[in-house]
């Protein structure tokens, strides 16, 4: 049962354009969501979250949006560099849930120079 | 502050054999949960801890457990290893276990059981 969705295994894009990674969800409790930036055989690394309060949120490059009525949110991230060439997960959480974070498959991100 | 730390590292164990792995959370965070990931399942919620005490466990056979001890740091020990339990084994830490509270992972545990 896939709570959360990231229908895009991959995504290229060059340099200085932007990125934008999807995400679904179908669980109507889910009210705090995340993204993760990961590298092969290392921890993932906080980028930006969003509540269920809001539907935009911004720190410097990224950008996350969140529309509860289609239940699917976006990561933007602008412009985009190679270093930011990652797997990128997508995450959700509950207050029912406690701590438990419910993650995506990930989409691989390349940033071509 | 320095971040979460995981060990080992790297671990290879035979089937059959338990493990053990540890977590030390950042300074002042009382919450410790743990994730497997693998290419098959991706990242799957094991536990989490509360001081001391388990608040949440995912869909994993008993074979997984854990505990957290009053500095905050936590063991989780998988018995009778499976070869299916090979995979990067992770550790996240936020300061309540409140939903919203960002939890913040360290660099895993590579377990690799022949």
């Amino acid at each position: 049962d896939q709570q959360v969705k990231q229908n895009s295994p991959s995504l290229s894009v060059q340099e200085g354009r932007i990125s934008i990674l999807n995400c679904d969800y179908t669980n109507s409790m889910f009210d705090y969501f995340l993204w993760y930036k990961k590298y092969p055989a290392e921890g993932p690394t906080f980028l930006i979250s969003i509540s269920s309060i809001k539907d935009k949120n911004e720190d410097g490059r990224f950008t996350v949006f969140l529309n509860k009525s289609a239940k699917h949110l976006s990561l933007h991230i602008v412009p985009s560099q190679p270093g930011d060439s990652a797997v990128y997960f997508c995450a959700a959480s509950a207050r029912e849930y406690g701590n438990k974070l419910v993650f995506g498959a990930g989409t691989i991100l390349r940033v071509k120079s | 502050k320095a971040g979460v730390t995981q060990t080992p590292r790297y671990l290879i164990k035979t089937r059959g054999q338990q493990v053990t792995l540890s977590c030390s959370p950042i300074s002042g965070h009382r919450s410790v949960s743990w994730y497997q990931q693998t290419p098959g399942q991706g990242l799957q919620f094991l536990f989490e801890y509360f001081s001391e005490t388990q608040r949440n466990k995912g869909n994993f056979p008993g074979r997984f457990s854990g505990r957290q001890f009053s500095n905050s740091r936590s063991e989780m020990n998988v018995s009778t290893l499976e070869l299916g339990d090979s995979a990067l084994y992770l550790c996240a830490s936020s300061s309540s276990q409140r939903a919203g509270e960002t939890q913040y992972f360290g660099p895993g545990t590579r377990l690799l059981v022949l």
